[in-house]
């Protein structure tokens, strides 16, 4: 199985706070990953996918980049909705797999 | 309004099974592939398995590998997924979830349902 992998696991930021979040596969995924958000008690939201494509919906202070092994998203610009566990996810092939979430909380 | 609707949890003690539906609405069912996310309490998602439009392609994650089944009827609108030998590390709230494509992000989750295996 393809292994996802975070960084950080968790941190702490302010609001208008620019904060970058990575995810790294274990081997070469070309761009079939995407990302979501989850905040406490809900289901989570799809954020981006294939990277870099922001799912409809999404504030365009959201963004994503990467491909092969490493992937990056960023958040322009911190709102306090913006809160939440992160995780990133491969699909590019069976098993499908996610990272093991980053936790970002308010400073 | 898209939605899925997740049921079937419940309280159930280890070596025995349960079987989860994912009621689907607002969407045309057999035109995505569906999936089952578990998320054991405080912990990050798993993927546990998934399904094409018309059921040819089937994965699952290898915790779960020969003790689940999972299964879509198109006329009814809805996902499965047969549980059998249940074991307390199988504890999680089952999300189901659509995707345009079997290999695919996901687009829609459901609000899950809870499963605790305990004795």
């Amino acid at each position: 199985a393809i292994r996802m992998t975070q960084s950080p696991s968790s941190f702490s930021a302010s609001t208008g706070d620019r904060v970058t979040i990575t995810c790294r596969a274990s081997q070469g995924i070309s761009s079939y990953l995407a990302w979501y958000q989850q905040k406490p008690g809900k289901a989570p939201k799809l954020l981006i996918y294939a990277a870099s494509t922001l799912q409809s919906g999404v504030p365009s202070r959201f963004s994503g980049s990467g491909s092969g092994t490493d992937f990056t998203l960023t958040i322009s610009c911190l709102q306090s909705e913006d809160f939440a566990t992160y995780y990133c996810q491969q699909y590019y092939s069976y098993p499908i797999t996610f990272g093991q979430g980053t936790r970002l909380e308010i400073k | 309004e898209v939605q899925l609707v997740e049921s079937g949890g419940g309280l159930v003690q280890p070596g025995r099974s349960l079987r989860l539906s994912c009621a689907a609405s607002g969407f045309t069912f057999d035109d995505y592939a569906m999936h089952w996310v578990r998320q054991a309490p405080g912990k990050g998602l798993e993927w546990v398995s998934g399904i094409s439009w018309n059921s040819g392609s089937i994965g699952y994650a290898d915790s779960v590998k020969g003790r689940f089944t999972i299964s879509r009827d198109n006329a009814k609108n809805s996902l499965y997924l047969q549980m059998n030998s249940l074991r307390a590390e199988d504890t999680a709230l089952y999300y189901c979830a659509k995707s345009p494509g079997d290999l695919d992000a996901f687009d829609i989750w459901g609000q899950g349902t809870m499963v605790t295996v305990s004795s």
